[in-house]
């Protein structure tokens, strides 16, 4: 079993639609848990942080997490074109003193216009 | 302010010859971070820098790969000798303390032929 699994998608939604993107973990004790979002080509660029159980809402963006089903998720309403790109969760898996991002292999969104 | 910066963008080496990789954190960071994405595989950890200390380099995958951070600044990823299966894209993290979010570099391309 994968430390971070996510769908590989590819996740096909029409402009305007809401995007839902699913990530699930393996250690029950990691504490910190990053969206992250990829272009073809360029660096990962964080676009969400969660640490405590419940939603987290910055724009256009809510993340969801649930530690007791080992849970997180990432909801992109009014979906934009702009918005296709890979997605990726990343975890701190918690070890000793280890904060290094464990990744699942990302969700590859489309949005068609 | 200034984001990570990575350098070079891509580097074609042959097997057996030595590459120097530099990473720039953003200005304030102590904690700096190594990653690597090799083809069609999730990015994975590779060190965790603290300043000038190594706090963790579990990920390292063999003695071939040194990594140093003199004065805490700057630090580099030299590979001796490289091998095929070392070409990938090599990422740089950088955060203000160890619970905060990490920023991407924009990567070197690293192929070896």
């Amino acid at each position: 079993q994968k430390e971070v699994e996510q769908n590989s998608g590819p996740l096909s939604v029409p402009e305007g639609a809401i995007a839902s993107l699913n990530c699930t973990y393996s250690d029950r004790g990691s504490q910190s848990f990053f969206w992250y979002r990829q272009y073809s080509g360029k660096s990962p660029e964080l676009i969400m942080s969660i640490y405590s159980n419940g939603d987290k809402e910055d724009g256009r963006f809510t993340a969801q997490l649930n530690k007791a089903s080992q849970y997180v998720s990432l909801l992109i309403r009014d979906s934009q074109p702009s918005d296709s790109a890979t997605y990726l969760c990343a975890v701190v898996i918690s070890s000793g003193s280890a904060r290094q991002l464990t990744f699942g292999s990302g969700t590859q969104l489309t949005v068609l216009p | 302010e200034a984001g990570v910066t990575q350098f070079p963008s891509h580097s074609v080496i042959e097997k057996g010859q030595t590459v120097t990789l530099r990473c720039d954190p953003i200005s304030g960071h102590d904690n700096l971070y190594w990653y690597r994405r090799v083809m069609g595989k999730e990015i994975k950890f590779l060190l965790h820098f603290v300043k000038e200390s190594k706090q963790d380099e579990s990920g390292m995958p063999n003695n071939r790969f040194l990594a140093e951070r003199t004065g805490g600044t700057y630090s580099t990823l030299k590979v001796q000798p490289a091998e095929l299966e070392d070409s990938g894209v090599y990422f740089c993290a950088s955060s203000r303390d160890t619970y905060n979010e990490q920023f991407f570099g924009p990567g070197t391309r690293l192929t070896v032929l």
